[in-house]
């Protein structure tokens, strides 16, 4: 059984720049969720991704973005990037939508420069 | 506001010094309560979901119980490997599909 994996696993980008992370879901799972962390902090979610589509949203601006594929994959884009983005960004994949327990990939540590 | 929080923000334990760590939650419906282990460099890793107050769960030397304002995760006997950073979570209620309200986290360390 594949976990869930991300990647790149570290980036490096200077403000105004635009980021794509990548995310593939662990098999048999079509749900997947975006979570940003902050250092000493807990994760705090950014959108969950069902089907495609997107079914629930954080508190998180309209420059973070997300795509999920057929594949149940997914992307999450970030736009016109500042220095509070700086995070480890945490993928996770679930077996349905809404608050089933979730998979965690390692994570893609993101420095905004 | 839903909100958790999560408490002694770091405990250093002896090996074999057993404790309890502590989640204490504010939300207006309780849809089940969540444990995560996070390692250093790596995403959270689930341990329990706990989902009516007197509910406990177990696994190794973990036990996770339930009251009506908050849980509390009870080490006995810790090794080193139990290092590690330990999250509780609770869903948002009414509010965005699939949103988990996490706390902080307590940072364990247990020397040898």
């Amino acid at each position: 059984e594949t976990g869930v994996t991300q990647s790149p696993t570290h980036l490096i980008k200077t403000r105004g720049q635009q980021v794509t992370l990548r995310c593939s879901s662990q098999s048999g799972h079509n749900t997947v969720s975006w979570y940003q962390q902050a250092l000493g902090q807990g994760p705090q979610f950014i959108f969950q991704y069902y089907r495609e589509e997107e079914n629930g949203r954080g508190n998180f601006p309209p420059r973070f973005s997300g795509l999920q594929f057929p594949n149940y994959s997914s992307e999450l884009n970030v736009n016109a990037l500042e220095l509070d983005d700086s995070a480890l960004y945490l993928c996770a994949s679930s077996q349905k939508e809404g608050h089933e327990k979730l998979f965690f990939g390692s994570g893609t540590q993101l420095s905004v420069l | 506001e839903d909100q958790v929080t999560q408490s002694p923000e770091a405990l250093r334990l002896q090996e074999g010094e057993s404790s309890s760590l502590n989640c204490s939650y504010t939300v207006s419906g309780l849809r089940g309560l969540f444990w995560y282990r996070q390692d250093p460099g790596k995403g959270p890793e689930f341990l329990f979901t706990l989902y009516s107050a007197g509910e406990e769960k177990e696994k190794e030397r973990l036990k996770a119980t339930l009251t009506k304002k908050e849980s509390f995760l009870h080490i006995t006997a810790p090794k080193p490997e139990d290092s590690a950073t330990y999250l509780c979570a609770v869903p948002e209620y009414g509010g965005s599909q699939g949103n988990l309200i996490f706390g902080k986290g307590t940072k364990l360390s247990v020397k040898p």
